[in-house]
């Protein structure tokens, strides 16, 4: 079965320090990426999305995210955390060829000062 | 360029009532899909239509829901004699063309609650 696998439910991180939130995901074929957030009681706001190419992919904020096939990961990274960076964090995957996304169940992530 | 919109934005129903939630896809924007938000949960897909066609609807309960999208106007998901389970944020999202590496930007969401 084609799934997405986010295996924290929360970070905590201190402000200025670099994060991680990790996805991984199993689909046949070539996956398409995306990362989005969500503050509370908004929709979800398009991050980045790897498709093709570098391996490493920047995105919206300051954010990027590194494809590993062999470890058919997608993790989520930023080299100093914001306060205003705390929300929820979903990872998701396009399986080739179809028109669905397949959402993990989220991160929440927590920015302390 | 505005966004995807969905209104309303909360909808409260009793048991047994329908409930129907408008989506207006961006400009320039197609192909619609709705995916429902469960509490604590994150998105599950239900359908993805283009103007006046259902593409896909695989995730679609088999009772009480419908979706459209008409030739003029928004898309509609209509959940007929809602139940306390369909409570749950209900977002919309568009996409211009179809094609697996088109990004799907998503509205605001409309939270339904059942008593």
């Amino acid at each position: 079965a084609q799934s997405v696998a986010q295996p924290e439910d929360q970070v905590n991180v201190a402000e200025g320090n670099p994060l991680t939130v990790k996805c991984t995901y199993s689909v046949s074929g070539n996956p398409y990426l995306f990362w989005y957030v969500q503050y509370p009681n908004r929709g979800l706001q398009f991050l980045l999305k790897y498709i093709t190419g570098d391996n490493l992919v920047k995105g919206s904020y300051g954010f990027e995210a590194e494809f590993n096939k062999s470890q058919t990961s997608f993790h989520l990274k930023k080299p100093s955390a914001l306060v205003s960076d705390s929300a929820l964090y979903f990872c998701a995957v396009r399986p080739y060829n179809t028109d669905k996304l397949i959402f993990g169940t989220g991160t929440r992530l927590q920015v302390f000062p | 360029n505005a966004g995807v919109m969905q209104n309303p934005r909360h909808l409260v129903r009793r048991r047994g009532q329908e409930a129907r939630l408008r989506c207006s896809p961006m400009k320039g924007h197609s192909h619609v899909y709705w995916y429902r938000q469960l509490p604590e949960e994150g998105l599950k897909f239900m359908v993805y239509l283009q103007k006046e066609n259902i593409i896909d609807e695989s995730g679609m309960p088999k009772e009480r829901f419908s979706a459209e999208f008409p030739k003029e106007g928004p898309s509609i998901l209509r959940i007929q004699q809602v139940v306390r389970g369909d409570s749950a944020a209900y977002f919309c999202a568009s996409s211009p063309t179809v094609g697996s590496t088109d990004t799907q930007y998503f509205g605001p969401g409309t939270r339904l609650t059942v008593l």
